[in-house]
């Protein structure tokens, strides 16, 4: 059964501030998600991420994935408040999308 | 911009009807998936389908839950005697995999509650 696993579950942090939240997965995988959800919303897809070492960019997000580690890292630049929101990984293995348990970051002024 | 909707935004029914969650996904999207998020907990997957039939489901999809595209352009989830576990969020998606992507995404979902 794959397990998806992100730390930290919470986080609290400073603007302009960096920060990486880290997803950890338990078998190989075909696609990897971030996606970003705002209390009371639905998902907002942020990137998706397919082979070894990509790297996308939106902003002030940027996604990695290490495919032989099993390891996607979601990196925060001086954050801004506006990025307060819960932030899942997804690993997708055939047509089935098994969600991490999402970091709610809180982003201080 | 093309979205994905659903309908109802909140469903209350009680322990034991049937509900149906209906959705209508993106027009050339070819693949629909099911997910339902407990309050304050992760999302979890409960099947895909593509092709007019079921692609994977979860060990939550037993047969007290079943999906259907009646018509084309509905995507619909029922439950056919709901539980007071089956309270959450339920969100539909849509994806076309254009480029191998399989980008999804996500309708604004319903809120189920079962009294």
């Amino acid at each position: 059964e794959l397990k998806v696993e992100q730390n930290p579950l919470f986080l609290s942090m400073q603007e302009g501030k960096n920060y990486t939240i880290y997803c950890n997965y338990s078998t190989t995988s075909d696609r990897l998600y971030w996606y970003r959800q705002d209390p009371g919303k639905s998902l907002e897809s942020l990137f998706v991420l397919l082979s070894n070492g990509a790297v996308k960019q939106e902003g002030r997000l940027m996604a990695s994935l290490d495919t032989k580690a099993r390891l996607s890292t979601l990196h925060i630049t001086a954050a801004v408040h506006d990025l307060s929101a819960t932030y899942f990984c997804a690993v997708e293995l055939g047509q089935k999308v098994t969600f991490g348990t999402g970091t709610k970051l809180q982003v201080i002024p | 911009e093309p979205e994905v909707t659903q309908t109802p935004s909140h469903q209350v029914t009680q322990m034991g009807q049937e509900v149906i969650l209906r959705c209508v996904p993106i027009s050339n999207h070819l693949y629909f998936y099911w997910y339902r998020q407990i309050l304050g907990q992760k999302v979890e997957f409960l099947v895909s389908f593509y092709n007019n039939e079921i692609s994977e489901k979860s060990e939550i999809f037993d047969d007290q839950f079943s999906v259907e595209r009646p018509d084309g352009s509905n995507f619909t989830l029922k439950i056919r005697s709901t539980k007071l576990e089956d309270s959450a969020m339920y969100f539909c998606a849509s994806s076309d995999v254009a480029g191998g992507i399989n980008e999804q995404f996500f309708g604004p979902g319903t809120r189920l509650t079962v009294l």
